[in-house]
């Protein structure tokens, strides 16, 4: 069946770090392969998303890459703020799934100034 | 456009109660999907309707239910509330054009806590 596994956190950085969050998967099918954000107290906000190998997603300073050859979708970011503090979940869909979200357990990034 | 919206935030009920949920997806979203996240076991797929009709289904017990309705407003039910389900029950929808069927739009969620 369908999997996906992040990197445990949490993830502390300082302001204008480089921010990796490590995202593989196991899908029976084509995935499509989303980030989304929980920031708290709220819902999941789509930060990005990517529906084919070698496709690259971007939002707010944020990309991931879809890599087939390494089932990875890796979430990197430059320079982060303190706003960025959240919780990133990795995440993918479909056709096997009847296109229903896989997520990850999560990674909470807490970014100090 | 208006996000998903999903009513009550908060909710506190007793074991052995039942509990509606509401969800009102995106206007022209014709997909709702629901989800359950707990501490424990994360974020987990209950179901999804299209149509006002149940289209995918988690695995989840029957104690779980959900309903459409034709202006894409969905329920979801739990009867015989356990301890287990205080949770944050998320109500996503979709817009199902071509190439987008699997690009969901969370709501804030429903916080439900079972003492």
């Amino acid at each position: 069946g369908n999997s996906v596994t992040q990197m445990e956190g949490p993830v502390t950085l300082s302001e204008e770090a480089f921010l990796t969050i490590n995202c593989t998967y196991t899908a029976t099918g084509y995935p499509s392969l989303f980030w989304y954000v929980q920031y708290p107290g709220e819902g999941l906000q789509l930060l990005l998303k990517a529906t084919k190998a070698d496709d690259k997603g971007s939002n707010k300073g944020f990309e991931a890459t879809y890599r087939k050859e390494t089932t990875s979708f890796h979430l990197e970011k430059g320079s982060v703020q303190v706003s960025d503090s959240a919780v990133y979940f990795c995440a993918l869909s479909d056709s096997y799934s009847g296109y229903a979200l896989n997520f990850g357990k999560g990674t909470s990034l807490l970014v100090t100034p | 456009k208006a996000g998903v919206t999903q009513t009550p935030r908060y909710l506190i009920k007793t074991r052995g109660q039942q509990v509606t949920l509401s969800c009102s997806p995106i206007s022209g979203h014709r997909s709702v999907s629901w989800y359950q996240q707990t501490p424990g076991q994360g974020l987990q797929f209950l179901f999804e309707y299209f149509s006002e009709t149940q289209r995918n289904k988690g695995n989840f017990p029957g104690r779980f239910s959900g309903r459409q309705f034709s202006n894409s407003r969905s329920e979801m039910n739990v009867s015989t509330l356990e301890l287990g389900d205080s949770a944050l029950y998320l109500c996503a929808s979709s817009p199902q054009t071509s190439g987008s069927r699997n690009e969901q739009f969370f709501g804030p969620g429903t916080r439900l806590t079972v003492l």
